[in-house]
């Protein structure tokens, strides 16, 4: 049992290049999420999904785009990379029911030059 | 007044001392309250769950006062191995988003 897994794990971009962070989870989880994490910011949802197919944006999703296809994946597309995004991105997962306890993978670090 | 707030910190404490940390939130229609751990460059990971009553595990005392919005978290006998940032996390309105502090950094001294 894995728990929540991320791709890659580093990355660097030059401004203006596409990249897709992948998550994996095998917990069968209805709930998934995507955060950044900056310096002095705390975690920030960027966009979220609460079953296969379904997706919805949180509290800073200009700039990325997300796709839930299957249930054990959730997606993270930076179409224009910019340095503003240059941060750590954490995927979560977490139960319909599960008193909200969400579990999160351990994170990708990317810079954008 | 942002949704979270947490003690700025850093807290800086030789071991065997008590620690508390304290948080309040705005949204008065948060359902679920909880403190998470994360060490240096890991990823957050569920401390503990906070209900009204107030709970404890082992050295870890967590208390919710829904009146005032105020969480709290206690930590006794600190270990080094307590070292960490600690996150108060609320649900919003919809109760499977968590909204995050910005964490309060404790280091456990020798």
């Amino acid at each position: 049992n894995a728990g929540v897994t991320q791709t890659p794990k580093f990355r660097v971009l030059k401004t203006g290049q596409s990249m897709t962070l992948l998550c994996a989870q095998d917990m069968n989880h209805e709930y998934m999420y995507w955060y950044r994490q900056d310096p002095g910011m705390g975690l920030r949802l960027i966009h979220y999904s609460v079953g296969e197919g379904t997706t919805a944006k949180g509290e800073v999703p200009d700039g990325y785009n997300v796709s839930r296809l299957k249930k054990q994946n959730f997606l993270l597309g930076l179409e224009s990379a910019a340095p503003s995004q240059t941060s750590v991105y954490f995927c979560a997962s977490s139960y319909l029911r599960g008193g909200n306890e969400q579990f999160f993978g351990p994170g990708t670090r990317l810079t954008v030059l | 007044r942002k949704e979270v707030e947490q003690d700025p910190g850093p807290f800086n404490v030789p071991e065997g001392a008590t620690v508390a940390f304290n948080c309040t939130y705005s949204n008065s229609a948060s359902q679920s309250f909880f403190w998470y751990r994360q060490d240096c460059r890991k990823e957050p990971k569920l401390l503990m769950s906070v209900y009204s009553s107030g709970n404890e595990d082992g050295r870890f005392t967590a208390q919710l006062n829904r009146a005032s919005q105020y969480i709290s978290l206690l930590i006794r006998d600190s270990k080094l191995s307590d070292s960490a940032t600690y996150l108060c996390v609320v649900t919003g309105g919809s109760n499977y988003k968590l909204t995050f502090g910005k964490g309060t950094l404790l280091t456990v001294n020798p």
